[in-house]
């Protein structure tokens, strides 16, 4: 069984352009996530989509982050425009579905690294 | 915040047993302590979870005090591979509050 996938792997960008992560969760699993670490910093969550719904939002940082997750399977995570502080590694993660157990433990991805110049 | 404590770092022998400790006295009924490790820049890997009783799988054991105000991460046989960051988390298993919260971490060393 594949596991979670992210695209693109590193990503260099200067200030003030867009950029645009992808995740793709495991097959059937419900939750998606997505968390980054900035340098230095622990890793931080930014929402969680329960199918294409946003169920969680609270740690994304401000408006020029936009996350989608159309259709419920893969999301993307917007960045526009990319300021200096947004660099770091972007992860993440999917879970089946919210029932207690193992169905609600998160698998994350390899992460993307982004760079802003 | 974190709710959890944890040494900064350690360091263990190959071949040896590496036994992490986590602090967690404010957990409640309701929460479970995850362990996550993330090896180099990889992405954080699960390794195991609990609520209250001692728990075992292929990666780990998890030792939960009777309390459950501490918990214990055991890596039976640490081997170079295991050289990472250990996470333990306290997650609420309820519906809706599905994030993890992640602290520093313990930086476990495997030493040949």
């Amino acid at each position: 069984e594949a596991g979670v996938t992210q695209f693109p792997s590193h990503s260099v960008i200067e200030k003030g352009q867009t950029v645009t992560l992808r995740c793709d969760p495991i097959s059937g699993h419900d939750n998606l996530y997505w968390y980054r670490r900035v340098m230095g910093k622990e890793i931080k969550f930014l929402l969680h989509f329960v199918k294409e719904s946003k169920q969680d939002e609270s740690g994304m940082p401000n408006n020029r982050f936009l996350a989608e997750r159309t259709g419920g399977t893969y999301s993307t995570l917007k960045v526009q425009p990319a300021e200096l502080e947004d660099s770091g590694v972007y992860f993440c993660a999917s879970s089946q579905d919210q029932r207690t157990g193992f169905r609600d433990t998160q698998y994350f991805g390899p992460g993307t690294r982004l760079t802003v110049l | 915040d974190a709710k959890t404590t944890q040494p900064p770092s350690m360091d263990c022998a190959e071949g040896r047993a590496a036994n992490l400790p986590c602090n967690h006295s404010t957990i409640s009924g309701n929460e479970y302590v995850y362990w996550y490790r993330q090896i180099h820049s990889q992405g954080p890997q699960y390794i195991i979870h609990g609520l209250k009783n001692n728990e075992t799988n292929e990666m780990a054991s998890l030792i939960i005090t009777e309390d459950r105000k501490s918990s214990t991460l055991i890596l039976p046989h640490a081997t170079l591979r295991d050289t990472a960051v250990y996470y333990c988390i306290v997650r609420v298993a309820a519906q809706g509050a599905q994030k993890l919260v992640f602290g520093q971490g313990t930086r476990l060393t495997i030493n040949p």
